[in-house]
């Protein structure tokens, strides 16, 4: 278990449709991380928070957002579902950063939750 | 832009044989992260063994080493003493972390090595 968990675990709905996946880090860990596993396109890093704020963007649609809450939850919102979108969605969270011996460290290793299988219909 | 190839889509061995998994990348930057990540039928992303691109010395947890060529640009994984539960699929990760101005991106991934060890 690595202290990360995410709701729902399933998650069926239609095209057109709008849906909210939720993701609670490892406490302490102010960084959230969205990944998005498909057959097509492998695994790809979506969206990064790190305490209430977007850090980075990488591969993530216009229709889809996110958003870190002042109890770093994280939610992901996925709108105007199409079928391409059916995939497994994991959230990942990191320590916040260290320093020893004057070297900032402790950010670099992140644990995943579970994931969310979303299917399109 | 950074890129991770694993050249090897599936692997097959014996349990208790050894196998190593083969994982190359491509990066400008000098300060990252490199990463073996594990993928059970259960779907789980479980973290297996990290390397510190500025150690020289090749990270091992218990039966899973590496071996970290810098120059090559190449992290390949060695498992000993292959056990039935190591069957899953394994990723290669690249990471730049926030505090060496690379940026926060995410882990970038290859596209997996499917292992299966056979009784």
């Amino acid at each position: 278990d690595s202290g990360v968990t995410q709701t729902p675990k399933h998650l069926i709905t239609a095209t057109g449709q709008r849906v909210t996946l939720r993701c609670s880090p490892r406490s302490g860990d102010l960084s959230v991380y969205w990944y998005q596993q498909s057959l097509d396109q492998g695994l790809q890093f979506l969206i990064h928070y790190y305490n209430g704020e977007e850090r980075a963007k990488g591969n993530i649609l216009e229709r889809f957002s996110a958003q870190q809450f002042p109890d770093l939850h994280s939610e992901l919102n996925l709108s105007s579902l199409e079928l391409g979108d059916s995939a497994l969605y994991f959230c990942a969270s990191s320590p916040s950063p260290i320093r020893v011996a004057g070297r900032s460290t402790g950010t670099d290793t992140q644990y995943f939750g579970p994931g969310t299988r979303l299917t399109v219909l | 832009a950074q890129t991770v190839t694993q050249s090897q889509p599936e692997m097959s061995v014996q349990e208790a044989e050894t196998v190593t998994l083969s994982c190359t990348y491509d990066t400008s930057e000098s300060n990252y992260y490199l990463f073996w990540y594990k993928q059970p039928p259960s779907r789980q992303m479980i973290l297996v063994i990290r390397q510190e691109a500025y150690k020289q010395q090749n990270a091992t947890e218990n039966r899973f080493s590496v071996n970290f060529q810098k120059a090559a640009k190449s992290f390949s994984l060695k498992i000993s003493d292959s056990q039935l539960g190591d069957t899953a699929m394994y990723f290669c990760a690249f990471f730049t972390p926030m505090y060496s101005g690379g940026g926060a991106d995410g882990l970038t991934f290859g596209k997996g090595t499917h292992l299966i060890i056979q009784p």
